[in-house]
């Protein structure tokens, strides 16, 4: 089945640690997403990339760092200098370019990280 | 910059009722997309309905339509016949044509009751 995949579902860390969010798409997507979302704030781009070895800073970058070896692959490292961390993570994709059709993103299930 | 503002943190209806969930944007662009996404209790992201800028007709899926004025950058979601599994946040995003950054808005809680 083509899809996003999110891992771990729940991730738990020390404060002061980094850690890394996995996200993997077979959807053959060139842009991929990440997305914090927080109660009340809607969905908060942290990063986005449109081809390998690129990347752009969304809304929230501070804190975040995120790499594009692979065009399946969009991991999210959550670094000691974010200063909230614990929030709900969401990973998507989408086509390029013009045309209705490349416009819609798919999302993986989430990423639920709780730093302690 | 563009923005997504979703005014109403939460709403409620009876089921078999209509509902409308408001959506207004902020651009300067005249091409580009605007969405409607549900995330029910498990969080997954589901795609409800999508609009080109450059079209006139409201876009329809089944029960769901919008009402979309682009002169007035509005862009609400109308859901017909409610149903319990309609329980859900929907978040309204635009994007730009030519671009593919996706910007959210604070999302709508719509409760169902029987």
């Amino acid at each position: 089945d083509g899809g996003i995949t999110q891992s771990p579902k729940y991730l738990f860390r020390k404060e002061g640690q980094n850690v890394t969010l996995s996200c993997e798409q077979n959807l053959n997507h060139d842009a991929m997403y990440w997305y914090r979302q927080d109660p009340g704030q809607g969905l908060r781009l942290i990063y986005y990339s449109q081809i390998v070895n690129d990347f752009q800073k969304g809304d929230i970058a501070e804190g975040y760092s995120v790499s594009r070896e692979k065009k399946e692959s969009f991991p999210l490292t959550v670094t000691s200098a974010q200063k909230n961390p614990t929030a709900f993570y969401l990973c998507a994709s989408s086509k390029t370019g013009t045309g209705a059709m490349n416009t819609e993103a798919f999302f993986g299930q989430g990423t639920r990280l709780t730093v302690v | 910059a563009q923005t997504v503002t979703q005014s109403q943190p939460e709403m409620s209806v009876q089921e078999a009722e209509t509902v409308t969930l408001s959506c207004t944007y902020d651009t300067s662009e005249s091409d580009y997309y605007l969405f409607w996404y549900k995330q029910p209790p498990s969080r997954q992201m589901i795609l409800v309905i999508r609009q080109e800028a450059y079209k006139q007709q409201n876009a329809t899926e089944n029960r769901f339509s919008v009402n979309f004025q682009k002169a007035a950058k509005s862009f609400s979601l109308k859901i017909s016949d409610s149903q319990l599994g309609d329980a859900a946040m929907y978040f309204c995003a635009y994007r730009k044509n030519r671009d593919d950054k996706i910007i959210f808005g604070k999302g709508t809680r719509l409760h169902i009751l029987p």
